[in-house]
């Protein structure tokens, strides 16, 4: 079955570089979401979308922008890049739905970003 | 802040069964128990959910408290590949797509040995 799919898998930037991570969601899963996961901790979310608007904003700095494009896939936009910022980023999608739903979340296997 | 806690880590024996518990004791009515995993740096994997009633899977049941304030996620013949973090997460259900975010608290180490 189809993934989500992260590009690159792997970034090397340096200080005060900017960064974009693309992510592909699972087809016909409209939702998308951002987590950051710095070494030794556990994954926390940055933003989402729904329908390529933002639906929910988590810990993500001013530094960093994200959109969702026409055809469902996303884009974390990074400025201003500090050693800080280095850690894992996933992405993860879920399903359309319409009312309530308990649709879980397919996560990427992250882009590994190092900041020098 | 996560609203759940889970032991920090744990053993279990290859082809035992691995009990992993997880309290929610303020869990509000609505709110679903979720399981995933993370495999070594990998992306977190679902494994399974429940609101009030077992469930089970494929891959692990889950035993939710008739009060809803603890669970336990049970991994019925545990492989060495079933070595990771396994985290508790509730959360409410979500409404004409708008998903709600997952939050990770710290999970437990689960590490299974031959």
């Amino acid at each position: 079955a189809a993934g989500v799919i992260q590009s690159p898998r792997h970034l090397i930037k340096e200080k005060r570089e900017t960064a974009t991570l693309k992510c592909y969601p699972i087809p016909r899963h409209d939702t998308v979401y951002w987590y950051q996961q710095g070494p030794g901790q556990d994954p926390q979310f940055l933003i989402s979308f729904y329908e390529k608007m933002q639906s929910d904003k988590g810990s993500i700095p001013d530094r960093f922008s994200a959109q969702q494009f026409s055809d469902y896939h996303s884009e974390l936009n990074m400025s201003s890049l500090e050693l800080g910022d280095s850690a894992l980023y996933f992405c993860a999608s879920s399903p359309r739905t319409s009312g309530v739903s308990t649709d879980t979340q397919y996560f990427g296997p992250g882009t590994r970003l190092t900041v020098l | 802040d996560a609203k759940t806690t889970q032991p920090t880590s744990m053993d279990c024996a290859e082809g035992r069964a691995a009990n992993l518990p997880c309290n929610h004791s303020t869990i509000s009515g609505n709110e679903y128990v979720y399981w995933y995993r993370q495999i070594h740096s990998q992306g977190p994997q679902y494994i399974i959910h429940g609101l009030k009633n077992n469930e089970t899977n494929e891959m692990a049941s889950l035993i939710i408290t008739e009060d809803r304030k603890s669970s336990t996620l049970i991994l019925p013949h545990a492989t060495l590949r079933d070595t990771a973090v396994y985290y508790c997460i509730v959360s409410p259900p979500s409404y004409g797509g708008s998903q709600g975010n997952l939050i990770f608290g710290k999970g437990t180490k689960l590490s299974v040995k031959p």
